[in-house]
């Protein structure tokens, strides 16, 4: 089973707005990331938690919040964010040890966000 | 500091044909993986592949396979008898270590589109 699952599927947010978004994942993995992607882009990578740990900030504005409650949770805190934020936001997960499985990552369905 | 290049921004190709998405990557680590993954329009990325860099042994899976040559640095997807379910946009990336966690490089990414 590679299935890593995110809600919503759809957000629509005003600037004021707080919402979160999350993911979830049962294979067991103790690497858990976040990533952006804006259209026709690659994803970017935002934050990774590596054993529950924040590992990397890739200088992501504070407006946006993770927090990894357990090994098979992540959430994206959203706060005051802006229209460009509009993104498809991603989560991801792997086995979090180097050179394990290559630490494959498999990526869930996507929140589609739109800041109004 | 890592690089992908896809340099075909889109491929359109009739149902049938053989179509070669081209990958070439940068890095001065010894030890690293490659992979393809698929976009398709409903926004998950599925994973495809994984190369690490001391198996240069390409592979076959059904339609798909894979060139993976260092002498080039290149990393070519070759799909055969192309079904318009392939239409999405492929990713390509490359992965090091970064701390406990491996950081993802992608591609720009190569839009196919198959038509019928």
């Amino acid at each position: 089973d590679t299935e890593v699952t995110q809600t919503p599927k759809h957000l629509v947010m005003g600037m004021t707005n707080k919402k979160s978004l999350k993911c979830e994942q049962h294979m067991g993995h103790r690497a858990m990331y976040w990533y952006k992607q804006k259209a026709k882009k690659p994803p970017e990578l935002m934050f990774v938690y590596s054993y529950e740990k924040l590992s990397i900030n890739e200088s992501v504005p504070s407006r946006f919040s993770p927090e990894c409650p357990n090994s098979s949770l992540l959430n994206l805190h959203l706060h005051a964010l802006q229209p460009e934020d509009s993104a498809l936001y991603l989560c991801a997960s792997s086995h979090g040890k180097a050179g394990g499985r290559g630490d494959t990552q498999y990526f869930g369905p996507g929140t589609r966000l739109t800041v109004l | 500091a890592q690089k992908v290049t896809q340099a075909q921004t889109e491929i359109s190709v009739v149902e049938k044909e053989d179509v070669t998405l081209d990958c070439v990557y940068e890095t001065r680590d010894t030890t690293y993986y490659l992979f393809w993954y698929k976009q398709p329009p409903s926004g998950e990325l599925v994973f495809l592949i994984r190369r690490n860099s001391f198996d240069e042994q390409n592979e076959i899976s059904g339609r798909y396979s894979w060139n993976f040559q260092k002498s080039t640095s290149s990393f070519n997807f070759t799909i055969t008898a192309s079904q318009v379910v392939d239409s999405a946009v492929y990713f390509c990336a490359l992965s090091v270590t970064s701390g406990s966690a491996r950081q993802l490089t992608f591609g720009s990414g190569t839009q196919l589109t198959v038509l019928p």
